[in-house]
């Protein structure tokens, strides 16, 4: 099973300030990676998919690399809106399909 | 418009089973995988089981091999989630999506199993 890790689990940030978010894997998965944000009582919404490909709808200012093990979420200026927990998911080497445990943008 | 309607979850003592379905619509039902994912309360998320669009594979984590089944009905655009032999930890916001990399997501429905 591939591991799935994010940092930090809390991330501090000023509105209008650069986020930048981690999430490693046990072994590489190419760039089989998605990063998904959920807020309070709301399903997940799918943010980036293909590592770097920006989902239909989803502003410009969130931005997603890496390949193999290592992979980055920024969002460049961070809006009220924004602040949620985001989560990175493999799909490279499934069954199992595995979740990062998530990181909390918060003010 | 996609879109993935859950239904069935409630309240269910442990041991108990419970079947929750999945509509969907706004798009060709049959030529696409299918998951659950569940998020525990307060906690992240967690993938539970997939299907292929024949029912080609089904997959299923560890934690729900042997007590929950997973099936589709192209004919009716759904899929299902036959759970048995209920635990505790298995209380959860139950969440129906599409393909792999998750582009759609249903609102969920939330399974709580206690005495």
């Amino acid at each position: 099973e591939i591991v799935m890790t994010q940092s930090p689990a809390t991330l501090s940030v000023s509105p209008g300030k650069r986020a930048t978010l981690s999430c490693r894997a046990s072994q590489s998965i190419s760039s089989n990676l998605a990063w998904y944000q959920q807020k309070p009582g709301q399903a997940p919404r799918l943010l980036i998919y293909r590592a770097s490909t920006r989902a239909t709808g989803i502003p410009a200012r969130f931005s997603g690399s890496g390949s193999g093990t290592e992979f980055t979420l920024t969002i460049s200026s961070l809006q009220s809106e924004d602040f949620a927990v985001y989560y990175c998911q493999q799909y490279d080497k499934w069954p199992p399909i595995t979740f990062g445990q998530g990181t909390r943008v918060e003010i | 418009e996609v879109q993935l309607v859950e239904s069935g979850g409630g309240l269910v003592k442990p041991g108990g089973s419970l079947r929750l379905s999945c509509a969907a619509s706004g798009f060709t039902f049959s030529n696409y995988n299918m998951n659950w994912v569940r998020q525990a309360p307060g906690k992240g998320l967690e993938w539970v089981s997939s299907i292929g669009t024949g029912s080609s594979f089904i997959y299923y984590a560890d934690s729900v091999k042997g007590r929950f089944t997973i099936s589709r009905d192209n004919a009716k655009n759904s899929v299902y989630l036959q759970m048995n032999s209920l635990r505790a930890e298995d209380t959860a916001v139950y969440y129906c999506t599409r393909d792999t990399a998750m582009i759609y997501w249903g609102q969920g429905a939330l399974v709580t199993v206690s005495s």
